[in-house]
């Protein structure tokens, strides 16, 4: 699966978007980009994922580049609950039977949303 | 159906001593995975079932370590004779086969060997 890196923290304003950068320039044609969050003492959060397109949900929007080495997680409207770490994440989907479609999970960025 | 689930929430054990964790998946969900993590880190795979088979396992489970998942439903994954350096937050996750829609984690074990 292809690495990701991404800051290590960033600040944002609350009731600002908060737009959280990943770089993933050895993405495959055939892996996704998943976001995930986790807030202090839980485990991590499923918020969106994408292949090409743009997507948006409830949660949040993901932006991917035309040459998909580089995304954008966009949380519109930014609360102190949004307070989490964001974790990036590059890999096939495990469709068949023998593929686990693990996540690998790097560093993340600590996201601080301000009041 | 309220989401994943683990026991204990923390557990507290001396050098040495055994430790039994419990995962109650989602129930229609058939893969079932176990992570670790330790503070400051992402998580750490260690295992991972489809139904009753363990069908792939990380450099990182030692021999001390076992996951099982009888009859394909809840998992557990023991501990035998744990060091200081187990101590870490313990996660369960599941998934449906087709995982283009994510994993639903558990909220974790907390395990601290004194």
């Amino acid at each position: 699966d292809a690495k990701t890196t991404q800051p290590p923290s960033m600040d944002c304003a609350e009731g600002r978007a908060a737009n959280l950068p990943c770089n993933h320039s050895t993405i495959s044609g055939n892996e996704y980009v998943y976001w995930y969050r986790q807030i202090h003492s839980q485990g991590p959060q499923y918020i969106i994922h994408g292949l090409k397109n743009n997507e948006t949900n409830e949660m949040a929007s993901l932006i991917i580049t035309e040459d998909r080495k580089s995304s954008t997680l966009i949380l519109p409207h930014a609360t102190l609950r949004d307070t989490a770490v964001y974790y990036c994440i590059v890999r096939a989907p495990g469709t068949s039977y023998n593929q686990g479609g693990k996540l690998i999970f790097g560093q993340g960025t600590e996201l601080s949303v301000k009041p | 159906d309220t989401g994943v689930s683990q026991n204990p929430r923390h557990k507290i054990t001396k050098r040495g001593q055994n430790v039994t964790f419990r995962c109650d998946p989602i129930s229609e969900h058939n893969r079932l995975y176990w992570y670790r993590q330790t503070l400051g880190q992402g998580p750490e795979f260690l295992t991972y079932f489809q139904n009753e088979a363990q069908l792939e396992k990380s450099r990182l489970l030692s021999d001390r370590f076992s996951a099982e998942r009888p009859k394909g439903s809840f998992s557990t994954l023991e501990i035998q004779r744990t060091e200081q350096g187990d101590s870490a937050m313990y996660l369960c996750a599941s998934s449906l086969t087709d995982v283009y829609y994510g994993y639903t984690f558990g909220s974790g074990t907390r395990l601290t060997v004194v």
